[in-house]
């Protein structure tokens, strides 16, 4: 089963709107961290937000916040005010122990988005 | 450098011919991280070093797959005999510790491998 699904694997937004990447996780573990980090056509991965596993309060960093449900294992990152310059792959990761007592953590398939004029 | 450091950042090689790819992380950041992505994937992970402990290498495909970290720095990671399959970006991160919480990864730009 996949730790990190992302469902969407494109999305269209107006620039200056608001847009919502899903992402849901599979975890026993109690504590764990989740992340987004969006990808540009130049390949480099730059971390965007993160929340841990028990943090009450949700994530925010500028335009991006982390609209976190544990009960429901979801962490979708939402971008308000959309620019131009956010048209990228967009992946949820989550760290977590593993059985060998490492953390390494592991990504979605990524959410291609495109922001239009 | 300031940030990850990969080179080169695209190699085209024969197939059966072995190549090396380079990661230079940032200074002082303990735990470094190798992952593949194929296109239009996620990414997978091969290789974890932490400090002077031994490596996870629970993510590497197959035995044509090593990697080294020298002086607890620079690591290469090498694949022999080249398959067509092993075409991809090869991503580098390092985070300052390893371990759960807000180790944030930071990335270098890849190398892109194309075994024709």
């Amino acid at each position: 089963a996949q730790k990190i699904t992302q469902t969407q694997p494109g999305m269209f937004v107006q620039e200056k709107e608001a847009v919502t990447l899903d992402c849901t996780y599979d975890t026993s573990d109690q504590s764990y961290g989740l992340f987004w980090y969006k990808q540009p056509s130049s390949g480099e991965m730059i971390f965007l937000i993160y929340q841990g596993s028990y943090d009450e309060q949700n994530a925010t960093e500028g335009r991006y916040s982390l609209n976190f449900q544990k009960a429901r294992k979801s962490a979708n990152l939402v971008i308000s005010a959309s620019q131009l310059g956010d048209s990228a792959m967009y992946f949820c990761a989550m760290r977590e122990v593993l059985s060998g007592g490492s953390y390494i953590p592991t990504f979605g398939r990524g959410t291609s988005l495109i922001v239009h004029p | 450098g300031a940030g990850v450091s990969q080179s080169p950042s695209n190699k085209v090689t024969e197939k059966g011919k072995d190549v090396e790819l380079r990661c230079d992380p940032i200074s002082g950041h303990t735990a470094l991280y190798w992952y593949r992505q194929s296109l239009g994937q996620g990414l997978e992970f091969l290789i974890y070093f932490q400090g002077n402990s031994a490596p996870d290498k629970s993510g590497l495909p197959s035995d044509r797959f090593s990697a080294e970290r020298t002086g607890g720095s620079v690591s290469t990671l090498t694949i022999q005999r080249t398959q067509q399959e092993d075409s991809a970006v090869y991503l580098c991160a390092s985070s300052l510790i390893g371990g759960i919480g807000k180790n944030i990864q930071y990335f270098g730009a890849g190398t892109r491998l194309s075994v024709l």
